[in-house]
This record gives C-alpha cells, sequence and structure tokens, in this order.
C-alpha cells in the first residue's frame, strides 16, 4: 500500500499569516494527490486535485505543489472560515490512501 | 449531485448491518462508487470500490466482511457490513469521483451515517 505522511498534525496560526501542510508519499505517486477540507461535522470538501488545480469555489488564497513523493498546501492570507482539519489522498493505486491529516487553528 | 446515507446506528460485535445511499442528479449507473469511512476524530480511510459493470475492490481490513453492490434501477448503493469490529465505528460516506476526470478524487460526498460497534 501507499503510505502518506502528512505533516505536522495540528498547526496554530494568527489571521492573514501564511501556512504550509506537507504530504509525504512513500513511492512515486506522478502527481495523482488531492487535497481536502473537513470542518467540524461536515463531510469532506474537495480543494485541489491533480496537485495544483483549484476546485470550483475554492479561493485562489490556497495553492497545491509538489511532484514524486512529495507534494504541499499552501494557505495564504488566513481567513477564520480556514479553521477546518485538511487530508491529502493518493489516486494513483488502490487501495486508495489519506494522509493522517492536519488541524488548522486561527 | 445528491448522495445521502442511511442505514447506520448501534450494533453489537459479530453482528451485521446494511448501509444504503440514495444518488440523484445524475445518472447514476454511469459512475463507479466508493465508501469511505472515518473513525470519530480520526482520519479517513477508504473501504470499497464498486464499478458501472459492478466490478469491485476492497480495502483489505474489510475485505470477506464486507460486500459492496449497487442497484441501478433504484439508484443505491449498498455496502452490507458482516462479522462487525469495534474497529469498525465510523462515519461511512458514499463517493463519487468527478464528471470529467476518470481518476479516484471527490468532488461529491454524502453527508454519512454512523455505525457504533459495542456491546
Amino acid at each position: 500500500d501507499i503510505q502518506m505522511t502528512q505533516s505536522p498534525a495540528s498547526l496554530s496560526a494568527s489571521l492573514g499569516e501564511t501556512v504550509t501542510i506537507e504530504c509525504r508519499v512513500s513511492e512515486d505517486i506522478y502527481n495523482g494527490l488531492v487535497w481536502y477540507q473537513q470542518k467540524p461535522g461536515k463531510s469532506p470538501q474537495l480543494l485541489i486535485y491533480n496537485v495544483n488545480s483549484l476546485h470550483i469555489g475554492v479561493p485562489s488564497r490556497f495553492s497545491g505543489s509538489g511532484s514524486g513523493t512529495q507534494y504541499s498546501l499552501k494557505i495564504n492570507s488566513l481567513q477564520s472560515e480556514d479553521v477546518a482539519s485538511y487530508f491529502c489522498q493518493q489516486y494513483y493505486d488502490y487501495p486508495l490512501t489519506f494522509g493522517s491529516g492536519t488541524k488548522l487553528e486561527i | 449531485v445528491q448522495l445521502v446515507e442511511s442505514g447506520g446506528g448501534l450494533v453489537q460485535p459479530g453482528k451485521s448491518l446494511k448501509l444504503s445511499c440514495s444518488a440523484s442528479g445524475f445518472t447514476f449507473r454511469n459512475y463507479g462508487m466508493h465508501w469511505i469511512r472515518q473513525a470519530p476524530g480520526k482520519g479517513l480511510d477508504w473501504v470499497a470500490y464498486i464499478s458501472p459493470s459492478s466490478g469491485t475492490v476492497y480495502a483489505d481490513a474489510v475485505k470477506g466482511r464486507f460486500t459492496i453492490s449497487r442497484d441501478n434501477a433504484k439508484n443505491t448503493l449498498f455496502l452490507q457490513l458482516n462479522s462487525l469490529k469495534s474497529e469498525d465505528t465510523a462515519i461511512y460516506y458514499c463517493a463519487r469521483r468527478d464528471s470529467v476526470s476518470p481518476y479516484n478524487w471527490f468532488p461529491y460526498w454524502g453527508q454519512g451515517t454512523l455505525v457504533t460497534v459495542s456491546s
């Protein structure tokens, strides 16, 4: 199975700051990675697909990058509504696997 | 696209439960569907996939105990959970891939149904 190591597990930042969440993968997934945002009590919502493509309606302060086995999610100009957990997911191969999540607090 | 799960509840270890996911807003028979679960306060775990032609793939943790199926006439996805263990306690989501991309990432999720396995 492809292992996803996501860091940090939790993150506290201030409004307006920039934060980065990392996802390290156990083998090359050829850019087969997406990011989700999950707010408390809600279903996950797609943020970014194909490493760096913003899903419809996602603010441009979110961006993704990476290749091979290292990927990251960057959030610029943090807003209060960004309080959530963030998960990476690889779709290169079955079983589909997710990172363990990053809980972002403002 | 709307996905609505049901069937969750409290069940004893070793017992069975059947979850449903009612789909609307798209041509259900044309899409593969997934079940993904999330233990309370934990991360996301992919559970199973069923193709439009009912081919299936399972996570090792549930293989031989869970069965994914679909009824295209009723636009409904199912997950039969047998021999339940405490570690199966989770919110179970059904999910569908994007309309254009053939890849398994999920812009569409249901609201989830909670399964609690406890004596």
